[in-house]
């Protein structure tokens, strides 16, 4: 069946270093991928998305590009910040079964630190 | 605002208790879902209801309950609480159609503690 899986966590760097999350993906059908953040103590965020092969998904300065080769969708940031802590979710929406579902990898948390 | 709102945020219980969350939305998305997720992070469909329809009802056990009263409300009952229930419970919504494109809105969790 469609699964995610994220690199293991935690993942501790400096600011200002180069972030990446890796994110690999295995689907029968042609799902869309996300990222997902969750804050301490909060919900999910979309932080971004990608609906297609080579498309590139951006905001808040993080990148992710959809790579239906390697069926991979990492996450990267140039320069991360303290307030980029949080848990990073990759996820696939897909038809599965009948019904659009999302399916998420395990979460990596991420700890900046000054 | 437009959210995905959920009550209550926290919630602690005895065993063998009944109790129930509630969720709304007022975006006008068609299609609301309850997620489970563990204490290390996973997060795992339950249900999902469309147009107050039951499409997704995962290896969920019959002690939880959803209940769609119209589009906008999907509310989670759970009969004879136990330890393993603890986790944190979120709803999320999304449109027929735009799931490709804009994914799901997610509500801040209740984190239901059984003691």
């Amino acid at each position: 069946g469609d699964s995610v899986t994220q690199m293991e966590g935690p993942v501790t760097l400096s600011e200002e270093a180069f972030l990446t999350i890796n994110c690999t993906y295995t689907a029968t059908g042609y799902p869309s991928l996300f990222w997902y953040v969750q804050y301490p103590g909060e919900g999910l965020q979309l932080l971004l998305k990608a609906t297609k092969a080579d498309d590139k998904g951006s905001n808040k300065g993080f990148e992710a590009t959809y790579r239906k080769e390697t069926t991979s969708f990492h996450l990267e940031k140039g320069s991360v910040q303290v307030s980029d802590s949080a848990v990073y979710f990759c996820a696939l929406s897909d038809l599965i079964e009948g019904a659009q579902k999302l399916v998420f990898g395990q979460g990596t948390r991420l700890t900046i630190n000054p | 605002d437009t959210a995905v709102s959920q009550t209550p945020k926290y919630l602690v219980t005895q065993m063998g208790n009944d109790k129930s969350i509630k969720c709304e939305q007022n975006l006008g998305h068609d299609t609301m879902y309850w997620y489970k997720q563990d204490s290390k992070k996973f997060l795992k469909i339950m249900f999902s209801y469309n147009n107050k329809e039951l499409i997704i009802n995962e290896t969920v056990p019959n002690r939880f309950s959803p209940k769609s009263p119209d589009k906008a409300h999907l509310n989670l009952h759970i009969n004879s609480l136990e330890l393993g229930d603890s986790a944190v419970y979120f709803c999320a919504s999304s449109r027929t159609g735009d799931r490709r494109n804009y994914g799901y809105t997610f509500g801040s969790g209740t984190r239901l503690t059984v003691v």
